[in-house]
């Protein structure tokens, strides 16, 4: 059975932090590593991630995947309050649906 | 931009009735798919549709179906709506596989 462990599940950190939020999967015939924000209604892409090591950007955010070590991390640099959201991630096989992880609720205090 | 639509926020129904929830797609995606978000239990796939006419079970298929007589529009239907499927439901779709989803906003189901 395919599955996607997030952690944490829950931070809460001071405007100006850096935060680290992690994905593990466990996939068969894994194609890649998607990332999505989700504030208070659809979530929204942040990051398709297919090839190990290469470290993608947006702005304050970041993210790089580990084939090896079957995981992923999305950095948040300098928060803000408008990051307060939950970050999914998920993984595709390419062939059924995405498999999501349960997700990190991430709250910016100011 | 693509958009996906759900046509209802917020729903409250009553236990034993039919629910129907839609999902319109306007960018001729392939690939459409319901799930449900539990607090602590992420998203979970109920059905998705590949085609039209084409429908396959996802991880939590029970006590729902669906229907998808054309390209754009995918519905999830509850037969007899019971407490335990209080829920938000979230629609997606995508072009076809090695894609990101588009989400729909959600629709908040309360059934009481």
């Amino acid at each position: 059975e395919d599955k996607v462990v997030q952690s944490p599940l829950s931070l809460v950190v001071h405007e100006g932090d850096t935060v680290t939020l992690n994905c593990s999967y466990e996939v068969t015939n894994f194609r890649s590593l998607l990332w999505y924000k989700q504030e208070k209604k659809a979530p929204t892409f942040l990051f398709m991630l297919t090839s190990s090591g290469i470290e993608k950007k947006s702005g304050r955010l970041s993210s790089i995947l580990d084939k090896k070590e079957l995981f992923s991390i999305l950095n948040i640099t300098a928060t803000q309050t408008g990051d307060s959201a939950i970050y999914l991630c998920a993984a595709d096989t390419g062939r059924r649906a995405l498999t999501f992880g349960s997700g990190t609720r991430l709250q910016v205090q100011p | 931009d693509v958009k996906v639509t759900q046509s209802s926020r917020y729903l409250v129904k009553r236990t034993g009735e039919k629910v129907f929830l839609e999902c319109v797609q306007d960018m001729d995606h392939e690939n459409m798919f319901w799930y449900r978000q539990d607090p602590g239990l992420g998203l979970r796939l109920i059905y998705f549709s590949y085609d039209v006419k084409m429908k396959e079970k996802g991880d939590i298929p029970e006590g729902y179906s669906v229907s998808r007589e054309k390209k754009e529009r995918f519905s999830l239907i509850l037969e007899s709506a019971s407490t335990n499927q209080t829920s938000m439901y979230l629609c997606a779709s995508r072009p076809g596989a090695n894609y990101g989803y588009t989400f729909g906003s959600g629709t908040r189901l309360t059934v009481v």
